[in-house]
């Protein structure tokens, strides 16, 4: 069974740019997390999808940050300006259903804003 | 509001110890979750268990051993003879009934060290 992959594993930005990244989760996994995992912390959840629809997005930083799954398979997230505190590694996860389900993580892109 | 403490930052052991890591909890939920990841150098987060609140029974797996008490909001994870290959950080996370069990909150996490 193939993992969630991700994609780019590693970008190095300047601040203001935009950046985006990639994600495909495991087949048959309706829901599809992207978390925020800085340096020294544990992940932080910044959106989550069942199928195609926003399900929490209450931690992400929306006057920058976008994120979609048109077609409740692959996501994109996208940071724009990026800031020097962005920073970190985006993990991405599925699963079956809801979060007391295993998730399985992606191997992470980890951004370097300069 | 829902909180993980991993107290211990780093802990370094010789090959062959025995290491517990800690875990406490904050949650006013009554049905909640609690779950335990491996981060090797790697990056990927490796799913280790899971375990529902009403289930307070220790489990065992190999070399891995749990102990989830209620009663001081505690999910401790102890690995018996470690190997090298046990050198990973460890992260210890909660999803609640109050979040819809969307929210998967993880502590700091603890990085194990085991030298030969």
């Amino acid at each position: 069974e193939a993992g969630v992959a991700q994609s780019p594993r590693y970008k190095i930005i300047e601040k203001r740019q935009s950046v985006a990244f990639w994600c495909n989760p495991i087949s048959g996994h309706a829901t599809l997390y992207w978390y925020q995992q800085i340096l020294g912390q544990g992940p932080k959840l910044l959106i989550q999808f069942q199928n195609n629809g926003v399900v929490d997005d209450s931690q992400l930083p929306k006057d920058r940050f976008s994120a979609e799954r048109l077609k409740g398979v692959d996501s994109t997230l996208k940071i724009q300006p990026a800031k020097l505190e962005d920073s970190a590694v985006y993990l991405c996860a599925s699963s079956f259903v809801t979060s007391y389900n295993e998730q399985f993580f992606g191997p992470g892109t980890r951004l370097t804003v300069l | 509001a829902q909180k993980v403490t991993q107290a211990q930052t780093e802990i370094s052991v010789v090959e062959k110890e025995d290491v517990t890591l800690d875990c406490v909890y904050e949650t006013r939920d009554t049905t909640y979750y609690l779950f335990w990841y491996k981060q090797p150098p790697s990056g990927e987060l490796v799913f280790l268990i899971r375990r529902n609140s009403f289930d307070e029974q220790n489990e065992i797996s190999g070399r891995y051993s749990w102990n989830f008490q209620k009663s001081t909001s505690s999910f401790n994870f102890t690995i018996t003879a470690s190997q090298v290959v046990d050198s990973a950080v460890y992260f210890c996370a909660l999803s609640g009934f109050s979040g819809g069990y969307n929210k998967l909150i993880f502590g700091a996490g603890t990085r194990l060290a085991v030298h030969p």
